[in-house]
């Protein structure tokens, strides 16, 4: 699996975008971009996923750059409880396997300042 | 309510003693996992189970047992062999082959006293 590089951690205003960044230069073509989220003490939460194309849901907005090195996930009004540990994750996508689960790295910590 | 349940939310251990974590889940998903997270740290892979009575293990099985009776069920034992028991456990779920419905349990804490 390809690995990913994010910041430590990231400060944003409430109610202005957040925009948190990753990196994944060696993902190979059939590699998806995951996101999940962790509030402090509680389990992982599933945010947002895509493979080349630009998605958006209830959440949040993935931007993936053309040549897929890098990715930025987009909270577009953000509140204090979005302020967790957010993870970027690249893996092999539902057709090619996925059996063993997911690689939660350190992740970015967002901190939303009222 | 369909969910995953762990239990307890804290839970104690004693030097020399085995102790085992509860993992539930209702969602009908055939895969279940158990990460383990040190503070400040990621999550890292301890065992995972795709179907009733098969498991593997993930990077750090070193000290740790599961089974996989029953499709609902995922329990993870610590076992004394396990120096450093001291962490947050996490229990996940999902449908074989969808991993971004990746679902986790609340997870339990550990302790040495």
């Amino acid at each position: 699996d390809a690995k990913t590089t994010q910041p430590p951690s990231m400060d944003c205003a409430e109610g202005r975008a957040a925009n948190l960044p990753c990196n994944h230069s060696t993902i190979s073509g059939n590699e998806y971009v995951y996101w999940y989220r962790q509030i402090h003490s509680q389990g992982p939460q599933y945010i947002i996923h895509g493979l080349k194309n630009n998605e958006t849901n209830e959440m949040a907005s993935l931007i993936i750059t053309e040549d897929r090195k890098s990715s930025t996930l987009i909270l577009p009004h953000a509140t204090l409880r979005d302020t967790a540990v957010y993870y970027c994750i690249v893996r092999v996508g539902n057709s090619g396997g996925g059996a063993d689960g997911l690689t939660f790295g350190k992740g970015t910590h967002l901190i939303i300042q009222p | 309510d369909g969910g995953i349940t762990q239990s307890p939310k804290y839970l104690f251990r004693k030097e020399g003693q085995n102790v085992t974590l509860s993992c539930e889940q209702n969602l009908n998903h055939d895969a279940m996992y158990w990460y383990r997270q040190d503070p400040g740290q990621g999550l890292r892979l301890i065992y995972y189970s795709q179907i009733v009575n098969d498991f593997q293990k993930g990077d750090i099985a070193e000290g740790y047992s599961v089974s996989r009776e029953k499709k609902e069920s995922f329990p993870l034992t610590v076992t004394s062999a396990q120096k450093n028991p001291t962490a947050f456990y996490l229990c996940a779920s999902s449908t074989h082959g969808q991993l971004e419905k990746l679902f986790f349990g609340s997870g339990t804490q550990l302790s040495v006293l």
